[in-house]
């Protein structure tokens, strides 16, 4: 089976842009998760979709905004983009199956390496 | 406030030697522990997940620990090799979904030859 995998892979914005990352899942995963990674906070989870629905969302501001198709794969919106957005936006697949879905093993992709200037 | 501290933050150790790894949690009520592997440059890899019955899960040469009542896991690199070098991270939920995924900084390890 093909791993997650992400795209782009690196990318350069200047503050006040929006940027627009994509994410693949393994076939027949039906959830996807977002996570940002810095060096000081580690990783933040942004948020989750399943069956092109949110599921569960963390604490990111309004700007941090996410979709799903029907295919599973999802995008992860960050608009008016500042400085401090600059990180390591990871997606990961899994089943999805249970309920609370927080025990499913999750499969991480590459990441995408934002530098927001 | 929920919180997963890993010490320490980063470890240098020679081939072929054994290291421990520390996790402390404050997650309440606790659902699950993950160590997961970071490589450079890479995604995190899931090594191992216990849930509050377990006290021990095994990878290969990682061994995980977990005592629910202190609120701690380690986790343990035998015979240690070159490409263990990573991040290892543990990530703790609780109860009610993704709203309490815990993620640790993480414990950079170097294994030098």
């Amino acid at each position: 089976k093909a791993g997650v995998t992400q795209t782009p892979r690196y990318l350069i914005k200047t503050r006040g842009q929006q940027v627009t990352l994509s994410c693949s899942p393994i076939s027949g995963h039906r959830s996807v998760s977002w996570y940002q990674q810095t060096p000081g906070q580690g990783l933040q989870f942004l948020f989750e979709y399943f069956s092109e629905t949110q599921r569960n969302k963390g604490n990111f501001p309004g700007r941090f905004s996410g979709r799903q198709f029907s295919n599973s794969r999802s995008e992860m919106n960050v608009s008016t983009l500042e400085l401090g957005d600059s990180a390591l936006y990871l997606c990961a697949s899994s089943s999805g199956q249970r309920t609370s879905g927080t025990t499913d093993t999750q499969y991480f992709g590459p990441g995408t390496r934002l530098t927001v200037l | 406030k929920n919180q997963v501290e890993q010490s320490p933050q980063s470890l240098i150790i020679l081939e072929g030697k054994n290291c421990t790894l520390q996790c402390n949690y404050t997650v309440s009520p606790f659902s699950n522990l993950r160590w997961y592997k970071q490589d450079t440059g890479r995604g995190p890899v899931s090594l191992t997940i216990m849930t509050f019955s377990e006290n021990t899960k095994s990878n290969g040469r990682y061994t995980a620990t977990l005592d629910a009542d202190t609120k701690q896991s380690s986790l343990h690199i035998t015979a240690s090799q070159l490409s263990d070098s990573a991040s290892y991270i543990c990530v703790v939920s609780g109860s009610g979904g993704y709203q309490k995924v815990t993620f640790g900084i993480g414990t950079k390890l170097q294994v030098i030859p």
